[in-house]
Order: structure tokens, then sequence, then C-alpha cells
């Protein structure tokens, strides 16, 4: 079975730098898509950022980016400038490229942002 | 477009009482899961279904039972509460295959005392 891990429990960051989440993963397969998820107070879940494993290029969106790198399993998120609303869980998740696969998570990452 | 919906967004239940937990999605997606959070668990699946009339055991699904009768619609029930079933739950949608975003419910907070 995939798994998902995050290393790190809680991360701080002052506002205006720069930090960067840990995640690896497990698979034997070729073709699946990684997320980041952010979990907010609110408990709502919002999509950060999506990569598909075939894509060499690293995905951005704004000020978050990606580190994708295959061959060792690992999906870091790096979030430029933060700011207090950036302040949240995160979650890394994967996904198989076969139908009706489910999304796996990691434990996630608390990140708190310090004015 | 409401999106993912849930209810109730709070519940206190006693052990060994059932309760149904609603979901409702309106933007047409076959796939449909459940999952429960805990601190420092992360989020683990369910239950999941790929279609009405299709449902399937995800990670942690016992004491939990799910039907799917409509594609709009994927209640959970749980038969018999216990206090480990005390989390937050989160119900989810999207479609079965593709780079697409996988929408959650805004969750349940349940508490079984």
């Amino acid at each position: 079975a995939q798994t998902v891990t995050q290393s790190q429990p809680e991360m701080s960051v002052q506002e205006a730098e720069t930090v960067t989440l840990s995640c690896t993963y497990d698979t034997s397969e070729s073709d699946y898509y990684l997320f980041w998820y952010k979990q907010p107070p609110s408990r709502q879940m919002i999509l950060v950022i999506r990569q598909e494993a075939y894509k060499q290029q690293n995905a951005t969106e704004n000020r978050f980016s990606v580190n994708f790198q295959k061959a060792a399993k690992s999906f870091s998120l790096k979030i430029s400038d933060s700011q207090l609303g950036d302040a949240a869980m995160y979650f890394c998740a994967y996904r198989s490229a076969r139908r009706n696969t489910p999304l796996v998570f990691g434990k996630g990452t608390r990140l708190s942002v310090i004015a | 477009n409401a999106g993912v919906t849930q209810t109730p967004k709070f519940q206190v239940l006693k052990t060994g009482q059932s309760m149904t937990l609603q979901c409702a999605q309106d933007m047409n997606h076959e796939y449909m899961s459940w999952y429960r959070q805990d601190p420092g668990m992360g989020l683990r699946l369910i239950h999941y279904s790929v279609g009405a009339g299709i449902t399937d055991q995800g990670e942690v699904p016992n004491g939990y039972n799910v039907s799917r009768s409509t594609t709009e619609d994927f209640p959970l029930r749980l038969l018999s509460a216990a206090p480990s079933q005390t989390s937050v739950y989160f119900c989810a949608s999207r479609r079965t295959r593709g780079l697409y975003e996988q929408y959650f419910g805004p969750g349940t907070r349940l508490t079984v005392t």
C-alpha cells in the first residue's frame, strides 16, 4: 500500500521569510498525482498545489511551489514571502493515476507564522 | 453550486447510540469518500464509493456503514457509537480519474461520551 510521510510535525517561519515543508512517499507505480492541502483553523480543506508524476517541471501557484524529485520519491512544498494567513496544517497527499483509487494523506505539518 | 455539504456540523452521542452523518454533492462526481481526522494521524479513509450502488472499505472501516443509492448522496452510519469514534469526519468527492481536485465538505465534529 502507498504511504505518505511528513517528517516535520511542526514548523515555524518568520513573516516574509521562506519555509519548506517535506514530504516523501512510497509507491511502486510510475504514474500518479501528488497534492498539498492546507487546513486553516476553520477546518476547511483547501487545495494548494498539485503535480503529475510524469511532468518533470515543478508546479507553481503564486507564492507556493514544489520540488518534485521522482527518483527520491520526494515532494516538498516551498512557501515564499510567508504571510500570517499561511498559518495552518499542511497535508501532503498521493493518488495513483489508476481509475477510482483513493487519496492517501500524510499526518500533516503544523505551520506557525511569526509576525 | 454548493459543492460538498455535510450535516450536522457538531454532534454529541452516548456510547451505544447510532446516527447517520449526511453528505451530499452537486457536482455530479462519481467518486465520494469519507475520512476521519484525529490529532497526529492525518486523514484516514473510512469508506469510498465509485458510483451509485458501489462502495468499498478504506483503511479504518470497522464500526461504520455506508450506502450509495444516488450519485449525490453518501451517508455514513455509526451503528453503535464508541468513544474511539470521537473524531472529525470529512466527506469528499471528485471525478474518478485525472488530476482533478478532491473537494471536501466542512467536516462534522463528533464526540462520543
